[in-house]
C-alpha cells in the first residue's frame, strides 16, 4: 500500500507567477484536502475533492483552483502568487468508509513566493 | 464560527516528565476529534475519539474526550527526546469531510 505522495518538495516563485503542485492519493482513498499551513500555525483547509468533483471549499480566494483525475490524484494551482502565500501545502487523502475521518497526509511542498 | 483552541502554544520540559495538551473546540453538528503529530512536514495521526469518557491509549500518549465541556486532553507520559514536535488537534463537523484545526502546541523535550 502506497502512502500520500506530493510534489515538488520545494519551490520557489515570484510575485504574480502561477503554481502548480500535485498530490498522490493514498491506493484506495478517492477523497484529497487540499491545506494551507503557514510558519507556527494549523493547516487551513482549502478544498476537497471527491471523484473528481469539488466537496467543500475554505475561505480562500478564487485563484486556489484544483483538479482531481479519475485515478484520484489531485492538482492545486494557485494564480498571480503573493507574498503572503508563502506556506506548506499539504494534502491528505481519505476514504469516506468509515465516515473519512482519518487524513493521511503527505509529506507536502513547501512554497516561498520573494 | 467554527474553532478549535489548542494550550498551551509551547512547552518545554525534560525527558521522564508527564505532559497533559489540551484542545477545546466549538464547532458546530460535532462529529470527532483528531490528534495527530507532526515533526518536519506531514502529521501523523495518533488518535480519533468519538465518544465522551473513553480513554484511548497508544503505548505512552492517551486521550480522552468531554463532549459535554467541549475539549479533549493527550496525555505524553515518560516523555523522551523523540516525542519533541508540534501536536495538532482537529475537529470533524458532521456535515462535510473538513477538519478545522488548532493552531498546536510545539512540545520541546530536553534530554
Amino acid at each position: 500500500e502506497t502512502g500520500v505522495t506530493q510534489s515538488p518538495t520545494h519551490l520557489i516563485k515570484t510575485r504574480g507567477q502561477q503554481v502548480t503542485l500535485r498530490c498522490s492519493s493514498q491506493s484506495g482513498h478517492n477523497t484529497v484536502s487540499w491545506y494551507q499551513q503557514a510558519l507556527g500555525q494549523g493547516p487551513q483547509f482549502i478544498f476537497q475533492y471527491y471523484r473528481e468533483e469539488e466537496n467543500g471549499r475554505g475561505n480562500f480566494p478564487p485563484r486556489f483552483s484544483g483538479l482531481q483525475f479519475p485515478n484520484y490524484s489531485s492538482e492545486l494551482n494557485v494564480n498571480a502568487l503573493e507574498l503572503d502565500d508563502s506556506a506548506l501545502y499539504l494534502c491528505a487523502s481519505s476514504s469516506p468508509a468509515g465516515g473519512g475521518e482519518t487524513q493521511y497526509f503527505g509529506p507536502g511542498t513547501r512554497l516561498l513566493v520573494l | 464560527e467554527d474553532k478549535v483552541v489548542q494550550s498551551p502554544l509551547s512547552l518545554v520540559v525534560h525527558e521522564g516528565d508527564t505532559v497533559t495538551l489540551n484542545c477545546s473546540y466549538e464547532v458546530t453538528n460535532f462529529r470527532s476529534l483528531l490528534w495527530y503529530k507532526q515533526e518536519k512536514k506531514a502529521p501523523t495521526f495518533l488518535f480519533m475519539l468519538t465518544s465522551s469518557g473513553i480513554e484511548k491509549k497508544s503505548g505512552r500518549l492517551s486521550s480522552i474526550l468531554d463532549k459535554k465541556e467541549l475539549f479533549s486532553i493527550l496525555n505524553i507520559t515518560a516523555t523522551q527526546t523523540g516525542d519533541s514536535a508540534i501536536y495538532l488537534c482537529a475537529a470533524k463537523m458532521d456535515s462535510n469531510y473538513q477538519l478545522i484545526w488548532g493552531a498546536g502546541t510545539k512540545l520541546i523535550i530536553k534530554p
